[in-house]
Formats: structure tokens, sequence, C-alpha cells
């Protein structure tokens, strides 16, 4: 069974720009969640999909930032415009619904994305 | 202050034990857990405890919490070179967020 993966790995981008990170959770999890390590901080939570729905959207810093998960299978991400202070590494994450009551959750690898 | 607090570096040697400890400051967290980021790869979640649980055990892993002190600690049994990591601990609220520590880089050493 694949795991979840994310594209691209790294990302090195200018501020201003925009970039779409995407993720493709494993195939059946309803949830799925994004997280943000910025360099040498905690991973923050940044929102949480239910199927397509946003359950919670809490995390997110504030409206440069959009999400999607269109269909309720794979998600982006998009940052417009990037600043300095959105580099780190960005996680995905995707769980069962109704499942264990532990719900582990599953992450990806990360994109690393460095805003100059 | 920090939700989840977790010291930043921890080197042993290979065949010690290693402690890694963790303060929480949320009371009503369901669940704990533990998990490791090997480089260039993903969280993989290690273990986990139950709030009303005092001790878990699982082959080389011992996890303790202490609910009093909001206190959470993961012990590796006879460390190896490929424990070499970075952990995080985690707290759950609610219904699936995890809130997370900085992670403790632990290097093991020949």
């Amino acid at each position: 069974e694949a795991g979840v993966t994310q594209f691209p790995s790294h990302s090195v981008i200018e501020k201003g720009q925009t970039v779409t990170l995407r993720c493709d959770p494993i195939s059946g999890h309803d949830n799925l969640y994004w997280y943000r390590r910025v360099m040498g901080k905690e991973i923050k939570f940044l929102l949480h999909f239910v199927k397509e729905s946003k359950q919670d959207e809490s995390g997110m810093p504030n409206n440069r930032f959009l999400a999607e998960r269109t269909g309720g299978t794979y998600s982006t991400l998009k940052v417009q415009p990037a600043e300095l202070e959105d580099s780190g590494v960005y996680f995905c994450a995707s769980s069962q619904s109704g499942g264990a009551i532990v719900n582990e959750q599953y992450f990806g690898p990360g994109t690393r994305l460095t805003v100059t | 202050g920090e939700d989840v607090e977790q010291s930043l570096f921890l080197s042993v040697r290979e065949g010690d034990s290693s402690v890694i400890n963790c303060t929480y400051t949320d009371s009503s967290s369901t669940y704990l857990y533990w998990y490791k980021q090997e480089p260039g790869a993903g969280l993989q979640l290690l273990t986990y405890i139950f709030s009303n649980m005092d001790m878990k055990q699982d082959q080389r892993l011992t996890v303790l919490l202490n609910k009093k002190d909001k206190h959470l600690s993961l012990r590796i049994a006879d460390t190896q070179t490929g424990d070499s990591a970075i952990y995080f601990c985690a707290e759950r609220r609610g219904y699936s967020t995890l809130t997370f520590g900085k992670g403790t880089m632990l290097l093991v050493s020949p």
C-alpha cells in the first residue's frame, strides 16, 4: 500500500511568488491534515479536511494560504504571495474515519519550502 | 509558554538506554504520542499512550506518563545507531488535532 506522498520535495521561490504544494493521502483515508514546521520550532497544525470539507482550519496563519481538496482525494496548499516567514517544511498526514480510537495519522515526507 | 516542551538534543552510546522527556500543558489531552523522523522521511508513529495509563511497554520502548505533572517520557533500551533520529512528542486534543513539541534529536554513537 502506498503511503502519503507529497510534491514537490523541495521548492525554492522568491518572495512575492506563488507556490502550490500537493498531497496525496493513503487511498481510502477520509481525513487529511496539513502541518508546518518552521526551522527550529514545533510542528504546527494548519488544517484538517474530512473528505472535501474543511473540518478545522484554525491553524491557517493568514489569508495568503489556501487549501483545497476537491473531490475528497488529493489536496493542494497554495501560498500566494509567499513571504520569507513562510519558509519551512510542510507536512501532510492522513487517517481513516470511524476507525481505531487511536486515529493514527500517517505522515508524508514533507515539502521543504524556501522563500528567498 | 509552549504547549509541548522537549529537550532539543540527546547523545548516547550504542547499547545504552536513552530517555527522552516531554512536558505538556493540556490536562484534557486524550492520547499522547511519540513520533520518529529519520532524515528525509516523514513522521512515523512509534508508540502512544492513553491518558488514563501510567506506563506502556512495547519491545525496546517504554513510555511513562505522569499525569499529575503532565510529564511524558520515552525510554529506548539498548539504543542502536539506527535509532538516531528526531523524536517528537505530541498530544491529541479533541477529535484529532495533534500538538507537537519541537523535537529531540537523538544521536547514537558507536
